[in-house]
């Protein structure tokens, strides 16, 4: 089945820092690829997503880069914020909208 | 506004004393999963629903059991909850089980098994 492998598991970068998470996956049949933000104590919430038939997706100081050839996707966030602090999950899809999931990165933005 | 509602926040079961847990949802979809996640570990998908249509994983124990009365709700029955059952019980929803569609997550129920 398909796995998904993130890192790193976990990323300190000043405010105003760029910062990027990167996920390989090991089905090529993978074809969604969204990102998740978990703050403590609550669900994960959608941040960005990009599908295979796009290389890049950008939404303000977030952007989602993908290479299929290479099968790996990451997470560019830009002008880090302390509020952007939370665990980032990626995931991916293969069939039935059955996520994998990787195994997390936790951001911590200092101020 | 809230579109996942998860109830309750916080459950406390004995251990192997039978517990539900509920979830709805107000965004009429068709789809509606139930996550298991472990402390610092990624959401773990135990079943879903498409419609009235349960499809169990594979791995799921048969320990968890799923309900689903109507569009908006589904419960999470775990029959005899052991101490490994302890964890976060995400519930969360998708328009269509097509890959592509955003599934939607409800804030969780953490489950403490004394």
């Amino acid at each position: 089945g398909e796995n998904v492998e993130q890192h790193p598991s976990t990323l300190s970068v000043q405010e105003g820092d760029s910062a990027v998470i990167k996920c390989t996956y090991s089905d090529s049949a993978s074809n969604y690829f969204p990102w998740y933000k978990q703050e403590l104590g609550k669900g994960p919430q959608l941040i960005i997503d990009i599908r295979s038939n796009v290389g890049e997706k950008k939404d303000q100081r977030i952007a989602v880069t993908l290479n299929k050839t290479a099968k790996h996707f990451s997470l560019h966030i830009t002008e880090t914020q302390p509020e952007d602090s939370a665990v980032y999950f990626c995931a991916a899809s293969i069939s039935f909208q059955k996520l994998v999931f990787g195994t997390g990165t936790r951001l911590l933005v200092s101020p | 506004d809230a579109m996942v509602i998860q109830n309750p926040r916080y459950q406390v079961t004995q251990f192997g004393k039978p517990v539900t847990l509920s979830c709805s949802q107000t965004l009429n979809h068709n789809v509606m999963y139930w996550y298991q996640q472990k402390s610092s570990q990624a959401p773990k998908l135990l079943f879903h629903y498409y419609d009235k249509d349960f499809n169990n994983e594979a791995d799921t124990p048969d320990n968890f059991q799923s309900r689903r009365p109507n569009t908006s709700f589904c419960f999470l029955d775990i029959r005899s909850p052991g101490l490994g059952d302890a964890a976060m019980y995400l519930c969360a929803t998708s328009r269509e089980r097509t890959s592509g569609e955003t599934q939607y997550f409800g804030p969780g129920t953490r489950l403490l098994v004394l």
